[in-house]
């Protein structure tokens, strides 16, 4: 069974330039997660997915990152205008239905640079 | 509100050496606990978890014990391998309607043959 995959691995823009990174969950998780890591610090959490539905976007650090998963499945994020503290790697996860297994698989990552 | 401390790294070992990374937290609640790695080039993986306390959660040799009396969930691993080398994360999930992941800052890892 393929996991979670990522697109595209590494992404260098310059400041103010668009940036949409997609996500593929593991077939039939309702659950998507988007984190991301900047700078070496610790994985921060930035939104919450149930199917196609945000459950939770507390982590969404302003109105410049735009999330969609249209259909319940694939997921986007788009960055929009990019600026240099949004450099970091942005992790992909996704987990079953709540109350069976609910371990979070996560991606390999995508690195973002912001120039 | 909930957070994770890890150990700073890097942490610098010999093959066959014993190795502790300390992890302590702060959550309201019954948080479960997990332990993440990530190999060069590889995405995170779940190593070991354990949802209540005194469980121990054990995967590949490492071990974990939730301690809640000292709020610690500290990895261990009798005898590393270069294999070994990698970031190890410290994580909690408080529960609630998100189930949300809250990471500590990752603890490098390099094992020396």
């Amino acid at each position: 069974e393929a996991g979670v995959t990522q697109f595209p691995s590494h992404s260098v823009i310059e400041k103010g330039q668009t940036v949409t990174l997609r996500c593929d969950p593991i077939s039939g998780h309702d659950n998507l997660y988007w984190y991301r890591r900047v700078m070496g610090k610790e994985i921060k959490f930035l939104l919450h997915f149930v199917k196609e539905s945000k459950q939770d976007e507390s982590g969404m650090p302003n109105n410049r990152f735009l999330a969609e998963r249209t259909g319940g499945t694939y997921s986007t994020l788009k960055v929009q205008p990019a600026e240099l503290e949004d450099s970091g790697v942005y992790f992909c996860a996704s987990s079953p239905f709540m109350g069976g297994d609910d371990t979070q698989y996560f991606g390999p990552g995508t690195r973002l640079t912001v120039l | 509100g909930n957070s994770v401390t890890q150990m700073e790294g890097p942490v610098t070992l010999s093959e066959e050496a014993f190795l502790t990374i300390n992890c302590t937290y702060t959550a309201t609640g019954y948080p479960s606990l997990f332990w993440y790695v990530q190999y060069p080039g590889e995405g995170l993986q779940l190593l070991l978890k354990a949802t209540k306390a005194d469980d121990k959660g054990s995967n590949k040799g490492f071990e974990a014990t939730y301690r809640k009396e000292t709020t610690s969930f500290h990895l261990e691993k009798g005898s590393v391998q270069v294999s070994d080398s990698a970031v190890y994360f410290c994580a909690l999930r408080g529960g609630g309607a998100t189930n949300k992941l809250i990471f500590g800052t990752g603890t490098l890892l390099a094992v020396q043959p």
